[in-house]
């Protein structure tokens, strides 16, 4: 079983919808969550991060997390096209500041 | 302001060459990372330094070296290319467990 895992996609919503993104992961210890957007050819970039269970609400975009279920997910509300890129959650684990990464969801947002 | 700065931003290499990607970073963080981007893999973590005069491994440190040679600065060598290592390569550096990333170096190994 992965650490960290995601649904590879590609995830289609159309625009000004609700676009969903989830993770789960292995490390019932684990501390922190991170959502990043990497468009293609680019480098990641932050968006989200969460510490406590419960919803994190920043602009158009809520990070939600359950640590029972160890779950976590992004919602992006009113997609646009822009927001079309692959996003990756990331998991930091007890005592450091290495992260574990999923594979990413490749997010299309349809016109 | 510059933040994690990474060269070159491509390289080619031959198999058996050698070469070392620099990463420096302007924001006085104590923790560094390399790592790898394959396509269908996500980024996987070869090595890291948590301060000064420190290295530990990741995920995937085999047929690399690293050196961090101050707290601005971590290097990664590669001391005989393989095919195998052909790809996207990220350096991050971080604070309070947020990894602020490189532009990436995409290096071939032919």
């Amino acid at each position: 079983q992965k650490e960290v895992e995601q649904n590879s996609g590609p995830l289609s919503v159309p625009e000004g919808a609700i676009a969903s993104l989830n993770c789960t992961y292995s490390d019932r210890g684990s501390q922190s969550f991170f959502w990043y957007r990497q468009y293609s050819g680019k480098s990641p970039e932050l968006i989200m991060f969460i510490y406590s269970n419960g919803d994190k609400e920043d602009g158009r975009f809520t990070a939600q997390l359950n640590k029972a279920s160890q779950y976590v997910s992004l919602l992006i509300r009113d997609s646009q096209p822009s927001d079309s890129a692959t996003y990756l959650c990331a998991v930091n684990g007890r005592g450091n500041e290495k992260l574990t990464f999923g594979t990413g969801t490749r997010l299309t947002i349809i016109p | 302001n510059a933040g994690v700065t990474q060269t070159p931003k491509f390289q080619v290499l031959k198999t058996g060459q050698s070469m070392t990607l620099q990463c420096a970073q302007d924001m006085n963080h104590n923790s560094m990372y390399w790592y790898r981007q394959d396509p269908g893999m996500g980024l996987r973590l070869i090595y890291y330094s948590a301060s000064e005069g420190t290295t530990d491994k990741g995920e995937v440190p085999n047929g690399y070296n690293v050196s961090r040679l101050n707290k601005r600065e971590f290097s990664l060598r590669l001391e005989s290319a393989a095919p195998s290592q052909t790809s996207v390569y990220f350096c991050a550096s971080s604070e309070i467990h947020i990894q602020y990333f490189g532009a990436g170096t995409r290096l071939s190994v032919l």
